[in-house]
């Protein structure tokens, strides 16, 4: 069965600064996607950015930008020049590529930006 | 289109009550998740649907949970004898139906059962 591990329980920032957080997980299937979503305190879950494990291009959005390395499982999220709106549960989640397949959830990051 | 609606945003009930949540999906998705989250943790899958069918149901969800999805659009989720420990927010997200089609989340419901 597939994991989505990330072992940042909190992290913080200093707001303009760069952090990144860290995912791995545990697959034997070649074929599949990742994603990190954002859920800041009392709102929705939103889409950060997804990645297709085809693609050897790291994805980015904006200041969002993954750092993908198949071989070693990881797919880690670097948010460049941090806002305080950045501040937010991280979670990175995993699908496989199969019919029917859901989601599945590493535990999250809790990130604090720090003014 | 406004996102994915849920109704209502809290729900306070007492012990041994049924309460029923419903969700509208973003409407030209086929697929609606509905997933549990307590504070602190990541999202727990509990059940998803494709058009009106209901594909898969966690192995956690116990018989006092039922969804549905008559018409293949809006959802209800309804707890039957609620207890303590069903307190959580209730998510719901909808997507297309690629695996790469990414969930798109309503507000969620929070649910306190006293």
């Amino acid at each position: 069965a597939q994991t989505v591990t990330q072992s940042q329980p909190e992290m913080s920032v200093q707001e303009a600064e760069t952090v990144t957080l860290s995912c791995t997980y545990d697959t034997s299937e070649s074929d599949y996607y990742l994603f990190w979503y954002k859920q800041p305190p009392s709102r929705q879950m939103i889409l950060v950015i997804r990645q297709e494990a085809y693609k050897q291009q790291n994805a980015t959005e904006n200041r969002f930008s993954v750092n993908f390395q198949k071989a070693a499982k990881s797919f880690s999220l670097k948010i460049s020049d941090s806002q305080l709106g950045d501040a937010a549960m991280y979670f990175c989640a995993y699908r496989g590529a199969g019919n029917n397949r859901k989601l599945i959830w590493g535990l999250g990051t809790s990130l604090a930006v720090n003014p | 289109d406004t996102g994915v609606s849920q109704d209502p945003r809290h729900k306070i009930t007492k012990r041994g009550q049924n309460v029923t949540f419903r969700c509208d999906p973003i409407s030209e998705h086929n697929r609606l998740y509905w997933y549990r989250q307590t504070l602190g943790q990541g999202p727990e899958f509990l059940t998803y649907f494709q058009n009106e069918a209901q594909l898969e149901k966690s192995r956690l969800l116990s018989d006092r949970f039922s969804a549905e999805r008559p018409k293949g659009s809006f959802s209800t989720l309804e707890i039957q004898r609620t207890e303590q420990g069903d307190s959580a927010m209730y998510l719901c997200a909808s997507s297309l139906a690629q695996n790469n089609s990414p969930l798109h989340f309503g507000n969620g419901t929070r649910l306190t059962v006293t």
